[in-house]
């Protein structure tokens, strides 16, 4: 089974600029979430998906946005870009129903690089 | 407040040795906690979790975790250290007070040293 695959890998932009990201979870995967990892800050939770339906967000300004396919692939948007907003992200997925106990499982990450 | 925490931003150990990475929680009610492992320029990868049951949990590549209520932790173990377990390991616990979310400890870097 194919793992969790995020593109592009590495992304350069400039300040200002928007950046959408993507995700396609593994197959059979319903739910997937978004996690912006920094040196400082470690793992912060974006926001989750499950059906087409966001279900969590975490504590981002509106300028973060997602969305999920019928497919279960899944994009970010980042509008209005801030140097700050320079980190890897990550996509993960897991089979996520009414069960709460599953694992995720991470894609490689994309390397966001705000100049 | 934090969910989970790593109090240790850095561990070192000698090849051969046996090595604990620390994590504690601060759910209310039954948690299910995870502890991943990041090796450079990848993602995350699941090594264990506990759900119920014994308090032992054995995982991938020799791994195991042990949950204590009492104590609100759940240390990550290894009997014995090899160098390629040198990586960034993140406690994580998912819960049930606020939708199921992933919180994720700030990892703790385990250096082994040959």
């Amino acid at each position: 089974k194919a793992g969790v695959t995020q593109t592009p890998r590495y992304l350069i932009k400039t300040r200002g600029q928007q950046v959408t990201l993507s995700c396609s979870p593994i197959s059979g995967h319903r739910s997937v979430s978004w996690y912006q990892q920094t040196p400082g800050q470690g793992l912060q939770f974006l926001f989750e998906y499950f059906s087409e339906t966001q279900r969590n967000k975490g504590n981002f300004p509106g300028r973060f946005s997602g969305r999920q396919f019928s497919n279960s692939r899944s994009e970010m948007n980042v509008s209005t870009l801030e140097l700050g907003d320079s980190a890897l992200y990550l996509c993960a997925s897991s089979q996520l129903a009414i069960s709460s106990y599953n694992e995720q499982f991470f894609g490689p990450g994309t390397r966001l690089t705000v100049l | 407040a934090q969910s989970v925490a790593q109090p240790e931003d850095q561990v070192n150990v000698a090849e051969g040795n046996p090595l604990t990475v620390k994590c504690t929680y601060s759910v209310s009610g039954n948690p299910y906690l995870f502890w991943y492992v990041q090796y450079p320029n990848r993602g995350l990868q699941f090594l264990l979790k506990y759900i119920t049951g014994d308090n032992l949990v054995k995982g991938s590549y020799g791994f195991e975790a042990e949950f204590n209520k009492s104590q609100t932790s759940f240390h990550l173990k290894k009997p014995s250290a090899l160098v390629s377990d040198s990586a960034l390991y993140f406690c994580a616990v998912r819960d049930p007070n606020t939708g199921n979310q992933f919180y994720f400890g700030t990892g703790t870097s385990l250096t082994v040293i040959p």
